[in-house]
């Protein structure tokens, strides 16, 4: 199952909005996954089943979706959220990601 | 804490191999399903091998299947990848995670790279 995130980059500011799509090639339900990943961090498992938090996740992050499209939403971006966002579908046994979306700062 | 630590990663010439170890630490280790991933340049994130938490189920991607093989020791919270075989194109940084196909816990990657 082939995964395909964009934009590839996006620059914005504190306070803004931010919304990244990740499209699967075939209906993968709601089993997809988010991460971000800081420089010089080790990645962290955001978001679950589509649009569940993982523990701790600030509730600024929200993630939508079904089938074969999804999103994933900062409102109110944090200088903390400066990272490069990867979705993955965990619908098949062969798990794979979309090529990354790195937001950075304006 | 959880911790995830990745060791074992280096340069190898084509055709050359390498053991890859994993150490973890701040969960039930025996009963957590484990994972390789890695990322290269020419394919960005890939998930390339699963073991569950008794060793009964072994998974790989076509990429790697028959050239790797992953296992792991229980008794010292350790999980790891012979890789044999290797080719340019497995180049890139080795991620040992924790979970099924939900990748809870990452370590920081260990640097393998092929190259004559």
């Amino acid at each position: 199952i082939q995964m395909t995130q964009s934009p590839s980059s996006l620059s914005a500011s504190v306070g803004d909005r931010v919304t990244i799509t990740c499209r699967a090639s075939q209906n993968i339900g709601n089993s997809l996954n988010w991460y971000q990943h800081r420089s010089g961090k080790v990645p962290k498992f955001l978001v679950y089943d589509a649009s569940s938090l993982m523990s701790g996740v600030p509730s600024r992050f929200s993630g939508r979706g079904s089938g074969t499209d999804f999103t994933l939403t900062i409102t109110n971006v944090q200088p903390e959220d400066f990272a490069t966002y990867y979705c993955q579908q965990r619908f098949s046994n062969v798990p794979t990601f979309g090529q990354g979306t790195k937001l950075e700062m304006k | 804490e959880v911790q995830v630590v990745e060791s074992g990663g280096g340069w190898v010439q084509p055709g050359g191999s390498l053991r890859l170890s994993c150490e973890a630490s701040g969960f039930t280790f025996s009963i957590y399903e484990m994972n390789w991933l890695r990322r290269t340049p020419g394919t960005g994130l890939e998930w390339i091998s699963f073991i569950s938490g008794r060793s009964l189920t072994i998974r790989y991607a076509d990429s790697v299947e028959g050239r790797f093989t992953i296992s792991r020791d229980n008794a010292k919270n350790s999980v790891y990848l012979q890789m044999n075989s290797l080719r340019d194109e497995d180049t890139g940084l080795y991620y040992c995670v924790a979970g099924g196909k939900n990748f809870d816990h990452w370590g920081q990657g260990t640097q393998v790279t092929v190259s004559s």
